[in-house]
């Protein structure tokens, strides 16, 4: 049991360049969710998925793209890479809303 | 006013000591509420829910006041493994999606 799966670890981006985080469950989880995580603003809401074929925006959408075609991935597309979106992205899943998530190991990307 | 606030911290406490984490939240309509826990340049890990009755878990226990909005988390007999970044966590359930809303956190170090 794997848990949830990101890749990759590591990424370093030119400014304009576009790329596809990836992330995968294995729980049979509904809810998905990405956030982002800067120094000193917390973790915050990018698209989250209720299950396949559903998604909406989180807090942060703006430069992001995502889809849900299978309950287990739950992709983030970067549309054109900016230095603001330097950040570490953490993938979540969650069973039940009442539950809590588990997250992935994060990715994380540097925009230059 | 943030969403969900903490204290950032640090706090520096000795090994065996006891320390409280408080938390409060603005959004009334808040269903659930989380204790995470997150260690330097790693993921987020549930640590633990928070019920209205309160609840325990080992050397760890979660208070939750509706009435106040306020979350807390106690700590007893510290140990050097503790420290870490502790998260509150609140989910709003907006608009059918599982949204978590978390703190910035507020650091613990544990010294001997």
């Amino acid at each position: 049991n794997a848990g949830v799966t990101q890749t990759p670890k590591f990424q370093v981006l030119k400014t304009g360049q576009s790329m596809t985080l990836q992330c995968a469950q294995d729980m049979n989880h509904e809810y998905m969710s990405w956030y982002r995580q800067d120094p000193g603003m917390g973790l915050r809401l990018i698209h989250y998925s209720v299950g396949a074929g559903i998604t909406d925006q989180g807090e942060v959408p703006n430069g992001y793209n995502v889809s849900r075609s299978t309950t287990e991935d739950f992709p983030l597309r970067l549309l054109s890479a900016a230095p603001s979106q330097t950040s570490v992205y953490f993938c979540a899943s969650s069973f039940l809303r009442v539950y809590g998530y588990t997250f992935g190991s994060g990715t994380r990307l540097t925009v230059v | 006013r943030k969403e969900v606030e903490q204290d950032p911290g640090p706090f520096n406490v000795p090994e065996g000591a006891t320390v409280a984490f408080n938390c409060t939240y603005s959004n009334s309509a808040s269903q659930s509420f989380f204790w995470y826990r997150q260690d330097c340049r790693k993921e987020p890990k549930l640590l633990m829910s928070v019920y209205s009755s309160g609840n325990e878990d080992g050397r760890f226990t979660a208070q939750l006041n509706r009435a106040s909005q306020y979350i807390s988390l106690l700590i007893r007999d510290s140990k050097l493994s503790d420290s870490a970044t502790y998260l509150c966590v609140v989910n709003g359930f907006t608009g059918g999606g599982n949204k978590l809303t978390f703190g910035t956190g507020t650091q613990l170090k544990v010294e001997l």
